[in-house]
């Protein structure tokens, strides 16, 4: 298993909602993505952090949003919640550094279920 | 931007036998692939990974051969037990900029005993 973990497991919004979802990191990693994986499907890249910094996002709207802490740890937001952000949501951490293999590693993810 | 085609979507063999999945990929600067098994309700782990620069990579009963000519990439599993039964899905990503990693639509392998 890898040493990264989200909270909470699963959670239950209703439309209109926000919520926010948390990631802690691998130790000696800098790096964490957030992907949306919906049920039967490959995960979706949604944006990533390093170093407490946006560096890159994917097709998804504004009402996502996130931040990453000085220790590595990561949240994502979800503002207005429509139904169809019911899905799994994945963090993975990395080390971008240098000649590091920056292997993303992925944590057990949080259900999300939108109502 | 990256797209990731992957075949079957659904793959059945009997214990034993050797199964193998396909992808392909639109950008010829993604420079690394990795394969992830993911088992029902579980995150994905990592099973192997290869990077341009390599032609082919084994790890036991799982290899993984790359031709970057033709943009795609295959998973191959030999001897293979119900144990190896989940959905696996490779992935590209480039190197330079945004490093996310773009996923294909998975295949799920059952191993029937």
């Amino acid at each position: 298993e890898t040493g990264v973990t989200q909270s909470p497991t699963h959670l239950i919004k209703t439309r209109g909602q926000q919520v926010t979802l948390r990631c802690s990191s691998q130790s000696g990693h800098n790096t964490v993505s957030w992907y949306q994986q919906a049920l039967g499907q490959g995960p979706q890249f949604i944006f990533q952090y390093y170093r407490e910094e946006e560096n890159g996002r994917g097709n998804f709207p504004p009402r996502f949003s996130g931040l990453q802490f000085p220790n590595y740890s990561s949240e994502l937001n979800v503002n207005a919640l429509e139904l169809d952000d019911s899905a799994l949501y994945l963090c993975a951490s990395s080390l971008l550094a240098g000649r590091s293999t920056d292997t993303q590693y992925f944590g057990p993810g949080t259900r999300l279920t939108v109502l | 931007g990256e797209n990731v085609e992957q075949h079957p979507s659904t793959l059945s063999v009997q214990e034993g036998d050797s199964a193998v999945i396909k992808c392909t990929y639109s950008d010829s600067a993604s420079n690394y692939f990795p394969w992830y098994k993911q088992e029902l309700g579980k995150r994905p782990q990592l099973i192997i990974d290869i990077r341009s620069n390599v032609g082919e990579k084994k790890d036991q009963r799982i290899a993984v051969t790359l031709n970057k000519t033709a943009k795609h990439f295959s998973l191959h599993i030999t001897e293979t037990q119900p144990e190896d039964s989940a959905v696996y899905f490779c992935a590209a990503r480039g190197n330079t900029g945004r490093r996310a990693l773009t996923f294909g639509s998975g295949t799920r392998l059952q191993v029937q005993p």
